[in-house]
């Protein structure tokens, strides 16, 4: 079974830019939550998608925005790129929404570096 | 005070010893929590999750819980060089509005 997968894996944008990254889920997984992840905050959670549906947001600015097509993928788009939104995007699948699980089935990130 | 606070290391045990990582958190309607374990340079991987009062055993691996003292722990016995890696706590209530809160990680290190 294919695991989680995110492109582009490496980007770099300039100040003032926006961005669009991808993830598939693992095959069946409907949820799909997106993280950043710095070494200054850590993990911290962007937003969650079911079903096509935003189930839960983050503490993000509304630059930050997501969402989910019918067939499970997600892309995020972050508008008006800052230097402090350089980081590791991490999406994460689960087979059942997070209102009834934490298990987490991570891909391997996207490394957006912010010039 | 954060969510959830871990000790961020480095933890440094001698290879076969037993590792302990511990992790606090501070909303009491917490439910559920989790260890991920991250490879430097990878993403994270579950490796265990509990919900109930007491020890869960997995492997080398066992997870305990105290919501009394709101503290969550993970003890690796017989450490491996391969469990050098930093190790993130997680925990989470189920409602509708319900996220995972992480720790920002403790870094093991596991010396030959």
């Amino acid at each position: 079974k294919a695991g989680v997968t995110q492109t582009p894996r490496y980007l770099i944008k300039t100040r003032g830019q926006q961005v669009t990254l991808s993830c598939s889920p693992i095959s069946g997984h409907r949820s799909v939550s997106w993280y950043q992840q710095t070494p200054g905050q850590g993990l911290q959670f962007l937003f969650e998608y079911f079903s096509e549906t935003q189930r839960n947001k983050g503490n993000f600015p509304g630059r930050f925005s997501g969402r989910q097509f019918s067939n499970s993928r997600s892309e995020m788009n972050v508008s008006t790129l800052e230097l402090g939104d350089s980081a590791l995007y991490l999406c994460a699948s689960s087979p059942r929404d997070l209102s009834n699980t934490g298990e987490l089935f991570f891909g391997e990130g996207s490394r957006l570096t912010v010039l | 005070q954060k969510e959830v606070e871990q000790n961020s290391g480095p933890l440094s045990v001698p290879e076969g010893a037993i590792a302990s990582l511990n992790c606090t958190y501070s909303d009491r309607g917490s439910q559920s929590f989790f260890w991920y374990r991250q490879y430097s340079g990878k993403s994270p991987e579950l490796i265990m999750f509990i919900y109930s009062n007491g020890d869960k055993e997995d492997g080398r691996f066992t997870a305990q819980l105290n919501k009394a003292s709101q503290y969550v722990s993970l003890l690796i016995r017989d450490s491996q060089p391969s469990d050098s890696a930093t190790y993130l706590c997680a925990v989470k209530r189920y409602s509708s509005a319900s996220k995972i809160i992480f720790g920002s990680g403790t870094r093991l290190s596991i010396r030959p």
